[in-house]
C-alpha cells in the first residue's frame, strides 16, 4: 500500500488477556520497526526486523512481548497476560533510505 | 549510549508569534542522523526532516527552519509566524547506523500551543 497501515486502531482489554497487534508496512520495505507510546516512558524502541528476522529484540520490555514477521510483510506484536503498564499506544514505523515513516499506531488499553 | 533532549516540555504562543523548540543530543557516533517529527492531536507521526552529521547547513522550509550545530550537539526547529494549525506535540530523534538497522531514539517532547 501507499503507507503504513495498522490494526486494530484500538483495542480495550482485559487483564490477563493475550493480544495481538498488526503492521502493514510501506509495500517492498524490508525493514520494520515497532515503538511503544507511553505516559511517562515517552516512545520507546521495540523490536527491528530485517526481512523476516528480528537482529534487535532488546527494546522487548518482557518476555510477555513477542512479534513475528512473515513473507517480509506483515507483522504481528503479540502481548500475553497484558498488564495494566502494557497500556500504551503501539507504533510501526517502515524505513524509506534513512527516514521511518509511521503507521497510526494502535491505542491498547488494558483494564 | 545516545540520548536525546528536549528541555521544553510545553510551550504556549499566541498566533504569529515566532517560537523555537530546543533539542541537544549525545552519541559517540561520528556518523548520525537527527530527526523532527510533529505529532497532531489525530496521534499519527509526521515526518518533518533529517539531517545527517556531516551536512551543518541551515534548512528553510516555508515557515520552518532549522539550525544544526555539532559543536553544542544541538539542532533546534524554529516555526515563524506560527498558526494555530501548528499546536502539536514535536519530537527530536536520532539514530545510528548499528545492528539495530537505523533505530530512533527519541526526546521527550514538546508540546507546542498556538493560540488564536
Amino acid at each position: 500500500g501507499a503507507g503504513v497501515s495498522q490494526s486494530p486502531s484500538n483495542k480495550v482489554t482485559e487483564k490477563g488477556k493475550d493480544v495481538e497487534l498488526r503492521c502493514d508496512p510501506i509495500s517492498g520495505h524490508t525493514a520494520l520497526y515497532w515503538y511503544r507510546q507511553s505516559l511517562g516512558q515517552g516512545l520507546e524502541f521495540l523490536i527491528y526486523f530485517q526481512g523476516n528476522s528480528a537482529p534487535d529484540k532488546s527494546g522487548l520490555p518482557s518476555d510477555r512481548f513477542s512479534a513475528e514477521r512473515t513473507g517480509g510483510s506483515v507483522s504481528t506484536l503479540t502481548i500475553q497476560r497484558t498488564q495494566q503498564e502494557d497500556s500504551a499506544v503501539y507504533l510501526c514505523a517502515s524505513p524509506l533510505g534513512d527516514t521511518q515513516y509511521f503507521g497510526p499506531g494502535t491505542r491498547l488499553t488494558v483494564l | 549510549a545516545q540520548k536525546v533532549t528536549q528541555a521544553q516540555t510545553e510551550i504556549s504562543v499566541v498566533e504569529k508569534e515566532d517560537v523555537t523548540l530546543d533539542c541537544v543530543y549525545e552519541t559517540r557516533d561520528t556518523t548520525y542522523y537527527l530527526f523532527w517529527y510533529k505529532q497532531p492531536p489525530s496521534g499519527e507521526l509526521v515526518f518533518l526532516i533529517r539531517r545527517n552529521s556531516f551536512d551543518e547547513q541551515n534548512e528553510i522550509s516555508g515557515r520552518y527552519s532549522w539550525n544544526f550545530q555539532k559543536s553544542t550537539s544541538s539542532f533546534n526547529f524554529t516555526i515563524t509566524a506560527s498558526q494555530v494549525v501548528d499546536s502539536a506535540v514535536y519530537f527530536c530523534a536520532l539514530s545510528e547506523e548499528g545492528t539495530s538497522g537505523s533505530r530512533l531514539t527519541f526526546g521527550e517532547g514538546t508540546q507546542l500551543t498556538v493560540n488564536p
